[in-house]
């Protein structure tokens, strides 16, 4: 069975510093990658996508993509209270697949 | 532009009753998938449709079906509710072939099954 794996959390880190989520999955064949940060209460926000190996910057989020050691993770640099959230990692297995299979979150916590 | 969106916000029903639920996708997507999240869980994907055709079905019960409209919109309808139906519904809207295949969620339905 393909899974998703992340650390449930919670993640706590102070305000400035950069925090650091990881994600492994279980098929080599995923073709896509996603972050979705969800608030208490709100539904899941997609803030980052990766397909290839390497890293993906945007803003104070960097991606990142090893499919040899099938682990992506999500950087936040200069944490902000307002990052306080759970982050949802999500795969798309294959070619010709659209369904998301997401891990559990990790709760960020982020301290002023 | 509008985002996805989904009504009813929440909604209450008792064991056995039916449920409709209702999605419409950004404009120009032409995909709408429906996932259900419990609480501190990740979402579970449920139907995916394009162009009104069923694209894929996850692991749910038969009691569960959906549709989807000429306009893109969709339903879903749950059947014989039971307790752990209850659940945060979320609809996501896409463009196949877009990039990475990017799904972008509607606000959710709470569902509380009593």
């Amino acid at each position: 069975q393909k899974e998703v794996e992340q650390n449930s959390g919670p993640l706590s880190v102070p305000e400035g510093a950069i925090a650091s989520l990881n994600c492994t999955y279980s098929d080599r064949v995923s073709q896509s990658f996603f972050w979705y940060r969800q608030y208490s209460g709100k539904s899941p926000e997609l803030i980052m996508s990766i397909y290839s190996n390497g890293d993906k910057e945007d803003g104070r989020f960097t991606a990142q993509l090893n499919k040899a050691s099938q682990y992506v993770s999500l950087l936040i640099r200069d944490s902000q209270p307002s990052d306080s959230a759970t982050y949802l990692c999500a795969v798309i297995w294959g070619a010709g697949s659209y369904q998301l299979t997401f891990g559990k979150g990790t709760k960020l916590s982020v301290i002023p | 532009d509008a985002g996805v969106t989904q009504s009813p916000t929440h909604l209450i029903k008792t064991r056995g009753q039916h449920v409709t639920l209702r999605c419409s996708p950004i404009s120009g997507h032409k995909s709408v998938s429906w996932y259900q999240q419990v609480l501190g869980q990740g979402p579970q994907f449920i139907f995916q449709y394009y162009e009104k055709e069923e694209r894929g079905r996850g692991n749910f019960p038969d009691r569960f079906s959906a549709r989807q409209f000429p306009n893109y919109s969709s339903e879903l309808n749950v059947n014989a509710l039971l307790l752990g139906d209850s659940a945060l519904y979320l609809c996501a809207s896409s463009h196949p072939g877009g990039r990475y295949n990017e799904q972008f969620f509607g606000p959710g339905t709470r569902l509380t099954v009593l």
